[in-house]
């Protein structure tokens, strides 16, 4: 059973638009929120996170958007860039209640054409 | 720092074969984790540790054992390879368990 549920599984974005990721979870108890990138042959690596008080933290060009009521969460892209280019992952876990797991979404392949 | 360094990078067994997959991680962190990733499938945790001596399962644990002697280290071993363990290993690190996490470069394992 997929504790986090993403989509699209790919995206294709002209450079300059909005590329927009959306995942979805069940289980209340989630309480830290992050977002992975992932170049090809590379290890996954933290591009921004956000913590159920708020409902929108951004970083420069990325805004990670969060609705508790809904239990959903999503990446936009601004300004996307041939360089954003990779597979991207959500990711939720509950380590402050001790499971320390996180689970991941299947990933988004993010095509940025120039 | 080096950060997270797993080795091989690269390795092909035969059905029945063992091997062990190497984790270091050399940013004194208390939090270890072995995930592998199938395509389409995202990560999935196989086992994590809290510190040395100290380890539990996670979602896909049968088919693999781990042991953590020092804060350092957490290696994976295969003890009877499937192909069903056919895979992309990662290692990963974090401070506690509700932070980031940093991995490794992974380790692609065939199972033939």
């Amino acid at each position: 059973q997929q504790q986090v549920k993403q989509s699209p599984q790919s995206l294709i974005v002209q450079k300059g638009g909005i590329s927009i990721i959306n995942c979805a979870y069940e289980n209340t108890a989630f309480d830290y929120f992050p977002w992975y990138q992932q170049f090809p042959g590379k290890g996954p690596a933290l591009l921004i996170a956000i913590r159920p008080d708020v409902s929108e933290k951004k970083e420069g060009r990325f805004t990670i958007s969060f609705n508790k009521s809904a239990k959903q969460f999503s990446l936009h892209i601004m300004d996307s860039q041939p360089g954003d280019s990779a597979t991207y992952f959500c990711a939720a876990s509950m380590g402050q209640t001790g499971a320390n797991n996180l689970f991941f979404g299947t990933g988004t392949r993010l095509t940025v054409i120039p | 720092n080096a950060g997270v360094t797993q080795t091989p990078k690269f390795r092909i067994l035969k059905i029945g074969q063992s091997m062990t997959l190497q984790c270091t991680q050399d940013m004194n962190h208390n939090y270890m984790y072995w995930y592998r990733q199938d395509p389409g499938m995202g990560l999935k945790l196989i086992y994590y540790s809290v510190g040395a001596g100290i380890t539990d399962k996670g979602e896909v644990p049968n088919g693999y054992n781990v042991s953590r002697s020092t804060t350092e280290d957490f290696p994976l071993r295969l003890e009877l390879a499937a192909p069903s363990q056919t895979s992309v290993y990662f290692c990963a690190s974090s401070w506690t368990g509700n932070d980031e996490q940093y991995f490794g470069p992974g380790t692609r394992l065939t199972v033939t």
